[in-house]
């Protein structure tokens, strides 16, 4: 079974650009995540999608950053104008179809994102 | 409120010595799950282990186990016989029932097996 599929993997930009990552998630997986993780962090939840809806953006800053699932498979997250602060690594996980808190996320590799 | 500390930052141990990583969680919820995930210098967050509020029973897996003690809010895990592969940072995380999949990670703490 295929992982949860991320690109790019690297991506250095300059302050103000924009920037958008891709992630596919494990086939069959309803639920969807994107997580931030600061150099030296755990991960912080920024998006919650349940097929194509939104479960939960409560962290999202939704000034700068956007994310759309449509038809409820891949997924984009995109941050625009990008700050020096949003310099992390962006995670994609999936889980399968359910809310239940026992279900495992998967992970994918990953986006480093180095805005200079 | 959700919070998981890992009060060890850093721990670095000699190939074959046995290592135990803390986890001391918070919640109000009766009905909880708790995970561990390890992150490789890949990046990749590799599943571990989960275990769910009403299943206190410790397992070993292996060279790992764990022992969940409700009573102080822990989450510990150990490596026996550690090896240079373990080498990685380990994250342990809470969900809570009213939270649907809301993952709470704690820091992480990072850890070095010397040859």
């Amino acid at each position: 079974e295929a992982g949860v599929a991320q690109s790019p993997r690297y991506k250095i930009i300059e302050k103000r650009q924009s920037v958008a990552f891709w992630c596919n998630p494990i086939s069959g997986h309803a639920t969807l995540y994107w997580y931030q993780q600061i150099l030296g962090q755990g991960p912080k939840l920024l998006i919650q999608f349940q097929n194509n809806g939104v479960v939960d953006d409560s962290q999202l800053p939704k000034d700068r950053f956007s994310a759309e699932r449509l038809k409820g498979v891949d997924s984009t997250l995109k941050i625009q104008p990008a700050k020096l602060e949003d310099s992390a690594v962006y995670l994609c996980a999936s889980s399968r179809p359910g809310l239940a808190p026992s279900e495992t996320q998967y992970f994918g590799p990953g986006t480093r994102l180095l805005v200079l | 409120a959700q919070k998981v500390t890992q009060a060890q930052t850093e721990i670095s141990v000699v190939e074959k010595e046995d290592v135990t990583l803390d986890c001391v969680y918070e919640t109000r919820d009766t009905t909880y799950y708790l995970f561990w995930y390890k992150q490789p210098p890949s990046g990749e967050l590799v599943f571990l282990i989960r275990r769910n509020s009403f299943d206190e029973q410790n397992e070993i897996s292996g060279r790992y186990s764990w022992n969940f003690q409700k009573s102080t809010s822990s989450f510990n895990f150990t490596i026996t016989a550690s090896q240079v592969v373990d080498s990685a940072v380990y994250f342990c995380a809470l969900s809570e029932a009213d939270y649907g999949q809301n993952f709470v990670f704690g820091p992480g703490t990072r850890l070095s097996v010397l040859p």
